[in-house]
């Protein structure tokens, strides 16, 4: 059992590039999450979907997109790359009803140079 | 405005001593509490929630909505509990607000 997966583990941009940050969870969970970690700053939520076809803003949503056209999947894409957008990305899903935990990936790092 | 205060960025204790992560929140509602806690080179995971009031690890955490806190304790502290700490408050159906973090080192 997988769980949360993240991809790709490190990346570089240089400003103004795009990339998606993959995540993909194989615990049929509905609700899905996308969190950015800065030193000092804890966690902050970017996006969260409740299913598939449906997503919802979180604190720091500029610069991002977001879709879920499956439950397994939500990637996040940033369009273009600011040095502001350094950080560390973390991907979580969760299940409904009494078992109602947030399962994180091992996190993106990225830098933008 | 929904928010998770943790004032304390670092707590050093000895091994043995007791250990209290402060954690405020601000919630109009009536709030669900979480703490989560990331082992060294391990995912964020969950420590525990405060619907369960449950021990785990020997921590326990109280949700005092008098004063609007929900802080860690837990009665002697071991080298394992090192780790970053984070409190966690569900704002709304299912969106998650987290603290800053705190990280504890237990000293031998």
């Amino acid at each position: 059992n997988a769980g949360v997966t993240q991809t790709p583990k490190f990346r570089i941009l240089k400003i103004g590039q795009s990339m998606t940050l993959q995540c993909t969870q194989d615990m049929n969970h509905n609700y899905m999450y996308w969190y950015r970690q800065d030193p000092g700053m804890g966690l902050k939520l970017i996006y969260y979907s409740v299913g598939a076809g449906i997503t919802d803003k979180g604190e720091v949503p500029n610069g991002y997109n977001v879709s879920r056209s499956t439950t397994e999947d939500f990637p996040l894409r940033l369009e273009l790359a600011a040095p502001s957008q350094t950080s560390v990305y973390f991907c979580a899903s969760m299940g409904s009803g009494q078992n109602e935990k947030l399962f994180f990936g091992s996190g993106t790092q990225l830098s933008v140079l | 405005a929904q928010r998770v205060t943790q004032p304390e960025k670092l707590l050093s204790v000895f091994k043995g001593a007791p250990v209290e992560l402060k954690c405020n929140y601000s919630y109009s509602g009536s709030p669900e509490l979480f703490w989560y806690v990331q082992y060294s080179r391990q995912r964020l995971q969950l420590l525990l929630r405060h619907i369960s009031r449950e021990s785990i690890k020997g921590f326990t955490a109280d949700l005092n909505k008098g004063e609007t806190s929900f802080h860690l304790k837990k009665p002697f502290a071991q080298e394992e509990d090192s780790a970053m700490y984070y409190c966690a408050l569900k704002g709304g159906t299912y969106k998650y607000i987290f603290g800053t973090g705190t990280r504890l080192k237990v000293l031998a």
